[in-house]
């Protein structure tokens, strides 16, 4: 069954450095998304990417975040200058499309992101 | 007001019996309800989606709309240890993409 993959699965990183958290969505899905959850809180929407543009995005992915898509098969997202409150659970999910039928999202298994 | 409620438990069970998951959502102009379980350190995984009012079975899970209240719930039946984890509710607004999720209702089924 195909699945959402997401590398690497843990990363550490210094406050202050920028990090990339790659995604490979399913094959036939044109809507790619952003999530993150912080340790003991909701799961958090931060955007949805379709036809290489933004498409939707909340009040958290501010200029410090980025997304991409830069092939055919990944899809990304840039965090430029860690800060510690960004530690917590990144998960890339995909779906179909946006109608009511196809629009189920699928979850990755997540990076965690610990910044130091 | 937030946007999507849930009771955070938890919620205890014996095996066998009935689990019932409660969730109200404050758009009302929202479209589409999901139930996703989440175990402990792992990624949502859907369980089912509802869009019209009314119930909708699959195999043990039945999921129930009601946009009147605003309300959907979700019954798990022949509730099995297996079935511990975290319960999230998650609407799509209307027009939008995002999913928007409850802090979600821990279950705990004991055998």
């Amino acid at each position: 069954e195909p699945e959402v993959t997401q590398t690497p699965s843990h990363q550490v990183t210094q406050m202050g450095q920028e990090v990339i958290l790659r995604c490979v969505p399913i094959s036939n899905h044109l809507y790619f998304y952003w999530y993150r959850q912080i340790l003991g809180q909701k799961v958090e929407f931060l955007v949805s990417f379709y036809n290489n543009e933004i498409s939707e995005k909340s009040e958290i992915f501010d200029d410090q975040f980025s997304v991409e898509r830069p092939d055919g098969s990944n899809f990304t997202l840039k965090i430029r200058s860690t800060k510690l409150e960004d530690s917590a659970m990144y998960f890339c999910a995909s779906s179909e499309g946006r109608t009511r039928t196809s629009g189920t999202q699928y979850f990755g298994p997540g990076t965690r992101l610990l910044v130091l | 007001q937030k946007e999507v409620e849930q009771n955070s438990g938890p919620l205890s069970v014996p095996e066998g019996a009935i689990a019932s998951l409660n969730c109200t959502y404050s758009d009302r102009g929202s479209q589409s309800f999901f139930w996703y379980r989440q175990y402990s350190g792992k990624s949502p995984e859907l369980i089912m989606f509802i869009y019209s009012n009314g119930d909708k079975e699959d195999g043990r899970f039945t999921a129930q709309l009601n946009k009147a209240s605003q309300y959907v719930s979700l019954l798990i039946r022949d509730s099995q240890p297996s079935d511990s984890a975290t319960y999230l509710c998650a609407v799509i607004r209307q027009a939008g993409t995002a999913l928007i999720f409850g802090k979600g209702t821990t279950l705990s089924v004991s055998s």
